[in-house]
């Protein structure tokens, strides 16, 4: 299996944009997870899902943040309108949960730069 | 297990040293608890997991040890090489949950 993997690995832009990160879980995982790193905060939870269904988006910080998942293989991130302060690394995580609690595996994540 | 903000701890080793990396966990009804290394520019990979009902479990060259009386967790690396210099989080999933939560991170640094 190739892996999670996200696109687009950087994305530059203006503030007022759109911008949509990707992800594609490892195929047969039941859980997917957005988390979001900077320097100030580290690694935060910003929502996951469980067969493509949203469990806690408690992490999302604004309306501005959505996400979905319209498939088992493919998962959406979206910021409207992107802020500066939204410049992050994003990482995309998924993990088969069926047994118990177990490793999540990150994709190599998006940066993010909004100027 | 918080977010230490802008300064990573740093360890600083000499090539071929054990190393141990501490990480205090918040919540006492955690009951799984995984270490991760992120090498710069790339996303965090596994290196070793332990339940509660555990206060130690090995790997190849890593053993995690999990003291719950005082909320503690270590990582140990036995004959750190260079290729081990990373950021290393420990987190845990709290009140049990399906949700983990990371610690700040520590940086290592191996010195050839």
């Amino acid at each position: 299996d190739a892996g999670v993997i996200q696109s687009p690995r950087h994305e530059v832009t203006e503030m007022g944009q759109e911008v949509t990160l990707r992800c594609k879980p490892i195929s047969g995982h039941d859980y997917l997870f957005w988390y979001r790193q900077t320097m100030m905060r580290g690694l935060e939870l910003l929502i996951y899902f469980n067969n493509n269904v949203p469990i806690d988006d408690s992490g999302m910080p604004e309306d501005r943040f959505s996400a979905k998942m319209p498939n088992a293989s493919f998962s959406t991130l979206k910021i409207q309108p992107s802020e500066p302060r939204d410049s992050a690394v994003y990482f995309c995580a998924s993990s088969f949960l069926g047994q118990g609690f177990g490793e999540l595996f990150f994709g190599e994540g998006s940066r993010l730069t909004v100027l | 297990g918080e977010s230490v903000g802008l300064h990573l701890p740093t360890l600083s080793v000499q090539e071929g040293d054990n190393s141990i990396i501490n990480c205090a966990y918040s919540n006492s009804a955690s009951d799984y608890f995984i270490w991760y290394k992120q090498e710069s520019g790339k996303g965090p990979q596994f290196i070793i997991d332990i339940r509660s009902n555990m206060d130690k479990r090995q790997g190849q060259r890593v053993t995690v040890l999990l003291n719950k009386t005082v909320k503690h967790l270590s990582l140990q690396i036995a004959a750190t090489q260079p290729g081990d210099s990373a950021v290393y989080f420990c987190a845990e999933n709290k009140d049990a949950g399906n949700m983990l939560t990371f610690g700040g991170g520590t940086r290592l640094m191996v010195k050839p």
